[in-house]
């Protein structure tokens, strides 16, 4: 298993403004993923965070709107650019290894209110 | 994408078993079918999971049909804490990246 923390837990934000949320992981892991849950709503994967690479990005989500970075196995960040009421969501960050499992391990994820 | 079907809610209640159904007919047959369960304001965590023969585990048993087209999640004994949603998954890969696509999941509801 793995011990995900994130930050900040909650946040209130106003419009137009970014906000960067922290993932850190206490094991090296080598799968890291970012989700979405919008009110009411299942989780939807925004992209896989790629160790020393750019991430890889679900339809729907664009680089420049949701910045990831991943510098190391144990790190990774998602930045929520610009932001309007309608990204007013949960946002999670999950683990996993590359192996048969394929067991992902969740945060407890950052409620963000836009206002 | 793989899909799958899932009653939206269930109630059962506390200390008698629970069958949560899922419907997957377009599985392939490299998928793994994934169980995670959302507690009210947490992260998902994972249940069970199962590729061709019945799982069980301290959670949960998972039993799957002959043919992989549906699979049950078995909880023995229901309680309180179990209330939460249900999310039946099929680990898809994808361009050559695994990756777990949630459905809409099943709500359970334990009564005391």
């Amino acid at each position: 298993s793995a011990v995900i923390s994130q930050k900040p837990s909650r946040d209130i934000c106003q419009r137009g403004t970014s906000l960067t949320i922290q993932c850190q992981v206490d094991s090296q892991v080598t799968m890291m993923f970012w989700y979405r849950q919008q009110p009411g709503q299942s989780l939807t994967l925004i992209a896989t965070a790629n160790q020393g690479s750019e991430a890889t990005y679900e339809s729907g989500f664009v680089i420049d709107k949701f910045p990831i970075s991943r510098p190391n196995l144990t790190f990774s960040t998602l930045t929520v650019s610009n932001m309007s009421p309608e990204d007013s969501s949960i946002y999670l960050c999950s683990v996993g290894q590359r192996d048969a499992k394929n067991i992902q391990y969740f945060g407890a994820g950052t409620r963000l209110s836009v206002l | 994408d793989a899909k799958t079907t899932q009653p939206n809610s269930m109630e059962s209640n506390e200390e008698e078993p629970v069958h949560l159904p899922c419907n997957h007919s377009t599985i392939s047959g490299t998928d793994y079918i994934h169980w995670y369960r959302q507690l009210p304001s947490q992260g998902p965590e994972y249940v069970i999971h199962g590729l061709t023969s019945n799982v069980n585990n301290r959670m949960a048993s998972l039993a799957i049909a002959e043919d992989r087209k549906s699979s049950t999640l078995i909880l023995h004994r229901a309680t309180l804490r179990d209330a939460a949603v249900y999310y039946c998954i099929l680990r898809a890969v994808i361009q050559g990246a695994q990756k777990l696509v949630f459905g809409q999941g099943t709500r359970l509801t334990i009564n005391p």
